[in-house]
């Protein structure tokens, strides 16, 4: 059972167009952090978010977390092809970081 | 600074061999996992260590054993390998403060 889902699994965009991609759960999470995957190499941490409502900006990427902490989305501003990668959201459940849960990505990519 | 570094990058298995995928890490942090992806899956947590001497399992640790005796290092066993262990490993550390993970850059596994 998947305990995070996200949505869409695979997008194709051109560059310049805006996206935005989606986490859900059913469980509540004291954090949610996301990570970029680019092929052949490890996930990156690119945010993570702690607090209901809490909204993050990180240059053209903007993260939001759920008001009841299950959810949350991440909105790209005029995509580029660097943007290109695994987009992969992971969630704390509890106190401790020792079990932390992946969702199954988002696969993005940004047609030049 | 080198990070994460696993080894071997690639490596071809016979069911029922064995091998060790090393791991070792030059950033102090106590903790360290290993996780497996699978296409359409995300990550999967198969053990995890706290500290030296300090071990545990994950959401999938059937198959494979880790042992701890440094801080630095934390190699993942497979004592007979099967063809449904053909996966990307990737072995992470986390800061312990932020709960960032640092990934290695993964090792891919084939048992044929």
């Amino acid at each position: 059972t998947q305990l995070l889902e996200q949505s869409p699994q695979f997008l194709s965009i051109q560059e310049g167009e805006n996206l935005t991609v989606y986490c859900n759960s059913s469980s509540v999470f004291s954090s949610l952090q996301w990570y970029r995957q680019e092929p052949g190499e490890g996930p990156v941490l690119l945010v993570t978010v702690v607090t209901g409502g809490e909204v993050k900006k990180l240059k053209r990427l903007t993260f939001q977390f759920g008001d009841a902490r299950k959810d949350s989305s991440l909105h790209i501003t005029a995509a580029q092809p660097g943007d290109t990668g695994l987009y992969l959201c992971a969630g704390r459940i509890g106190t401790s970081y020792d079990k932390v849960i992946f969702g199954p990505g988002t696969s993005l990519s940004v047609i030049p | 600074n080198a990070g994460v570094t696993q080894t071997p990058k690639f490596q071809v298995l016979k069911t029922g061999q064995s091998m060790t995928l090393q791991c070792a890490q030059d950033m102090n942090h106590e903790y360290m996992s290993w996780y497996r992806q699978d296409p359409g899956m995300g990550l999967r947590l198969i053990h995890y260590s706290v500290g030296a001497g300090i071990t545990d399992q994950g959401e999938v640790p059937n198959g494979y054993n880790v042992s701890r005796s440094t801080t630095e290092d934390f190699p993942l066993r497979l004592l007979s390998a099967a063809p449904s262990q053909t996966s990307v490993y990737f072995c992470a550390s986390r800061a312990i403060y932020t709960g960032e993970l640092f990934f290695g850059e993964g090792s891919r596994l084939t048992v044929l």
